[in-house]
């Protein structure tokens, strides 16, 4: 009965090539969330949907871009992969966005750069 | 915007001793303060929140305590167990402009070890 779902749990890639990482969702919540989570760090949020308008956050490097095709998917790419991108990287949702709204988050994949 | 500190960055107590961990906030205009759990590997998970209305709310051995004049909150945990050993994160929304606001910002989390 997992509610955010994300796939793969552990991703490989090499420097410099692109990788899609997936997020998939059963509560029809209008938000999602892509944060990244480097080891012993906070979760950084990279941007968010909030149905179809999309968010960036000031400081998300242009090598990250997103796809929401409907309200239960949404992907993180990732253009050229750098040594410095290896992450957890988490996707959450939301019902709404706005304070006090409560997220959810995703197993999480583990992004691995060689 | 919004600025999260949290502290300690690693806390080590006895099972059954107490555990506090605090954070601060910059905007005093936040009002939704979110603690999340997550376990080594695991997802993180919404373990208790406060709204500034209130200045204290407990669930079982787990509380959180709010100053909004001071402008921190704080996380209780009573009687601690070797399965709350987690990374702890405190969280409050981001209120600058566009479309980030209310958007949580987090702490840097508190690395909590419960020692049998």
């Amino acid at each position: 009965d997992a509610m955010v779902i994300q796939n793969p749990r552990y991703q490989v890639t090499q420097f410099g090539k692109p990788v899609t990482l997936s997020c998939s969702q059963t509560l029809n919540h209008n938000v999602m969330y892509w944060y990244q989570q480097k080891s012993s760090q906070a979760p950084k949020l990279l941007f968010h949907y909030y149905d179809k308008d999309f968010n960036n956050e000031a400081d998300t490097p242009d090598n990250f871009q997103s796809r929401r095709p409907n309200t239960s998917f949404c992907f993180l790419d990732i253009r050229s992969p750098g040594l410095g991108d290896a992450a957890m990287y988490l996707c959450a949702t939301s019902r709404v966005q706005g304070e006090g709204e409560k997220l959810f988050f995703g197993s999480g994949t583990q992004l691995s750069v060689l | 915007g919004e600025n999260v500190e949290q502290h300690p960055s690693t806390l080590s107590v006895q099972e059954g001793d107490s555990a506090v961990i605090k954070c601060t906030y910059s905007d005093s205009a936040s009002n939704y303060f979110p603690w999340y759990k997550q376990e080594l590997g695991k997802r993180p998970q919404l373990i208790i929140d406060i709204r500034s209305n209130v200045g204290e709310k407990k669930d079982q051995r787990i509380a959180v305590t709010l100053n909004k004049t001071a402008k921190h909150f704080s996380l209780h945990i009573t009687e601690t167990q070797p399965e709350d050993s987690a990374v702890y994160f405190c969280a409050a929304p981001w209120r600058g402009y566009g479309g980030s606001q209310g958007n949580l910002i987090f702490g840097k989390g508190t690395k909590l070890s419960v020692k049998p």
